[in-house]
């Protein structure tokens, strides 16, 4: 059975750090492109970043500079490190499994998320 | 970036209505686009794939279509399950987006 866990989701003061992690178990993941989605409190969906099987990654806009994503093969875990948070990073954090082409990707399964909530 | 606009926002129907949510991009995008329902305090989950290709498991009464910048999401016969929110997302090219989301209520 294909499952995600998140964890690292807490309270962070702007301008801190925090790294969230990913267990994957049931598939691997170095043998699928692996994302992060973001959901604010009370609204809709927001991609974040997405790390294909070559090892290249995109991100977002709002992020991009301040977080990187990242995994390690020899514990079936991606990360999302959060540098310089502000207080629209506030999100429950989703990791996702991901396919589709060199372009843009769908995403098939879904872990069930770690809040981050950035505030002093 | 490529914009994702959904109609209605808000819908309310009974069990054993059929309902249609459509989703429409800001350019075409082919048939890139998927559809995913949300429950409060859950994950989403993959419906529909390139359009009209329906995910495993995922109940026939979930119907896909549309190609270029007009799409639409159709449940024919509702279940009490299927009240939800729902989601449409292009994978056109980076960045990726999503829709504002449909939120399907019970009337």
């Amino acid at each position: 059975e294909v499952q995600m866990v998140e964890s690292g989701g807490d309270l962070v003061p702007p301008g801190g750090s925090l790294r969230l992690s990913c267990a994957a178990s049931g598939f691997t993941v170095s043998n699928y492109f692996m994302a992060w989605v973001r959901q604010a409190p009370g609204k809709g969906l927001e991609w974040v970043s997405i790390l294909y099987t070559s090892g290249y990654t995109y991100y977002s806009d709002s992020v991009r500079g301040r977080f990187t994503v990242s995994r390690d093969n020899s514990k079936n875990t991606l990360f999302l490190q959060m540098n310089n948070v502000r207080a629209d990073d506030t999100a429950v954090y989703y990791c996702a499994r991901a396919a589709g082409t060199d372009y843009g990707a769908y995403f098939d399964s879904w872990g069930q998320g770690t809040l981050v909530t950035v505030s002093s | 970036d490529i914009q994702l606009t959904q109609s209605p926002s808000f819908l309310s129907a009974s069990v054993g209505d059929r309902v249609a949510i459509t989703c429409r991009a800001s350019q075409g995008i082919s048939t890139y686009l998927a559809w995913y329902q949300q429950k409060p305090g859950k994950a989403p989950k993959l419906l529909v794939y390139v359009a009209s290709t329906l995910q495993s498991g995922v109940p026939s009464r979930f119907s896909g279509s549309g190609s270029g910048t007009e799409f639409t999401l159709t449940i024919s016969g509702l279940q009490p399950e299927d009240f939800a929110t729902y989601y449409c997302q292009h994978f056109l090219s980076y960045p990726i987006t999503f829709g504002q989301g449909t939120r399907l209520e019970s009337k």
